[in-house]
C-alpha cells in the first residue's frame, strides 16, 4: 500500500518555464489537495478536489492550475514559473464523510525557480 | 474561515525531558483539531487529532494532547521526550464539507543530549 506519492521528487525550472506535479493515492480517496510550504508559513491550501471532474481554489490558486481527471490522481500545473513558487509542494488526500477526515500526505516536492 | 496560531517557532529541550507545544485556534463552531508531525525531507504524518468526547486525546508515539475550549487551545505534551522526537510539528483546525483544513506556521523541535 503505497497511500501518497509525488512526482518528481525535486525540481528545478527557470523563470517562464512550465511544468506538471503528478500525485497519485491509491487509498480510493475521494478529496484530494495541493500544499506549497514555506518557511515560516506553514501549508497553505493551493487547490482541492472533492472528486472526479471537480476542482476549486483554495488559499493561494494564483499562478496554478489543476485537473482531477481520475479519482486516483490529481496534477498541479505551473504554466509560466516564478521565483516565487519556488517551495515545497505538498499533495495530500482524505475521504469523505460527514466528519472532518484527517489528510495523508505525501512526501513532497522541491521546486526551485530561478 | 478558521485559524491557527503556534506561538512557538523554535524549542529546545534536553532528551528525558517533558515537552508541551503550544497551539490555538479561532473556529466559531465545534472544531476538528489535528497534530501532525514532519520528520526532516518528510511528508506530515498524523500525531492524533480531537473531534468531540473527551478532551484529553491520546496519540502515537507517546504524544497527547488536550482541548481546552475556554481558552481556544490544542497543546501537545510528552512526558519524556527521545531524540528521534526531533521534528517540526504542526497544528491544525478542520471545518466544513470539504474538509477544509487550516494549518499552524509550525514549531521546530530541537532535542539536546
Amino acid at each position: 500500500n503505497a497511500g501518497v506519492t509525488q512526482t518528481p521528487k525535486f525540481r528545478v525550472l527557470k523563470t517562464g518555464q512550465s511544468m506538471t506535479l503528478l500525485c497519485a493515492q491509491d487509498m480510493n480517496h475521494e478529496y484530494m489537495y495541493w500544499y506549497r510550504q514555506d518557511p515560516g508559513m506553514g501549508l497553505r491550501l493551493i487547490h482541492y478536489s472533492v472528486g472526479e471532474g471537480t476542482t476549486a481554489k483554495g488559499e493561494v490558486p494564483d499562478g496554478y492550475n489543476v485537473s482531477r481527471l481520475k479519482k486516483q490522481n490529481f496534477l498541479l500545473g505551473l504554466e509560466s514559473a516564478a521565483p516565487s513558487q519556488t517551495s515545497v509542494y505538498f499533495c495530500a488526500s482524505s475521504s469523505r464523510g460527514r466528519l472532518v477526515h484527517e489528510q495523508y500526505f505525501g512526501p513532497g516536492t522541491r521546486l526551485t525557480v530561478t | 474561515a478558521q485559524s491557527v496560531t503556534q506561538p512557538d517557532i523554535h524549542i529546545t529541550v534536553s532528551e528525558g525531558a517533558s515537552l508541551e507545544l503550544r497551539c490555538n485556534y479561532s473556529y466559531g463552531a465545534t472544531p476538528y483539531l489535528f497534530w501532525y508531525v514532519q520528520s526532516p525531507g518528510q511528508g506530515l504524518q498524523l500525531l492524533l487529532k480531537y473531534f468531540s468526547g473527551d478532551t484529553l486525546v491520546q496519540g502515537i508515539k507517546g504524544f497527547e494532547a488536550e482541548f481546552k475550549r475556554s481558552q481556544s487551545s490544542f497543546n501537545l505534551r510528552k512526558p519524556s521526550v527521545h531524540w528521534s522526537d526531533a521534528a517540526e510539528y504542526f497544528c491544525a483546525v478542520g471545518a466544513g464539507n470539504n474538509n477544509d483544513m487550516r494549518f499552524g506556521a509550525g514549531t521546530r523541535l530541537t532535542v539536546k543530549p
